[in-house]
């Protein structure tokens, strides 16, 4: 079946630094990704969608400057967190889907902790 | 490692049926557990989150229950309409974030 991976599992860093967050399709082309962010104890939000060489489109409220999406190819979408501080600590997850998916894949999630 | 099972995996009913969709795990020490909807080419739609300490979360037609020691939840969808038809997801929050592969429902009119 289809897979996810998403890397890294676990990432503690330092206020003020940036943190990239991949996202790889490994046997399906990923033609739309979406970001998720879980806060402790609430339900996942969706961030932003991204089709495939196209801009990502964020929800309301989340800031594109800060939260910057890549999704220049079918197997790849990263998401990077820009100048990180310690209210960003949250899980981080994607889904994708290919083509006429009916159903996304998501991977493991990422969970960051900014210090 | 926690594994997230939903049966069935695909229901078909008429409208205006009452349904349960299953949800078991297999590691009972959770923080909480989510029930998803999914349309095709969307995202998730969050639907009722019930925290590790909570039996059970209600909205409009949707009720969820939570026995976690015997790693159990149900999704409780009453007088059910076309509209519901979708992929529905449970997940379930301990160290990460697992899945279970979903019920696809469809409501005929």
């Amino acid at each position: 079946g289809a897979v996810v991976s998403q890397h890294p599992s676990w990432v503690i860093c330092k206020s003020g630094t940036s943190v990239k967050i991949e996202c790889r399709s490994l046997d399906f082309q990923a033609t739309t990704m979406f970001w998720y962010r879980q806060f402790p104890k609430q339900s996942l939000m969706l961030m932003a969608t991204s089709n495939e060489g196209s801009k990502a489109t964020y929800e309301q409220g989340v800031e594109k400057d800060k939260f910057l999406i890549n999704h220049a190819s079918l197997t790849l979408s990263t998401l990077t967190v820009t100048s990180a501080h310690p209210e960003d600590s949250s899980f981080y997850i994607c889904g994708a889907g290919g083509s006429g998916a009916n159903v996304l894949t998501f991977g493991a999630g990422s969970r960051l902790t900014v210090l | 490692k926690q594994e997230v099972t939903q049966i069935p995996a695909a229901l078909s009913v008429p409208e205006g049926e009452n349904l349960v969709l299953n949800c078991s795990f297999t590691d009972s020490a959770i923080y909480n557990l989510q029930w998803f909807r999914q349309d095709p080419g969307k995202g998730l739609t969050s639907l009722l989150l019930i925290q590790s300490s909570q039996r059970e979360q209600t909205s409009g037609r949707l009720n969820a229950s939570l026995d976690k020691s015997s790693g159990r939840s149900t999704l409780y969808i009453a007088a059910s309409q076309p509209g519901d038809s979708a992929t529905y997801l449970c997940a379930v929050s301990g160290n990460m974030l697992t899945f279970g592969g979903g019920t696809r429902l469809m409501v005929k009119p």
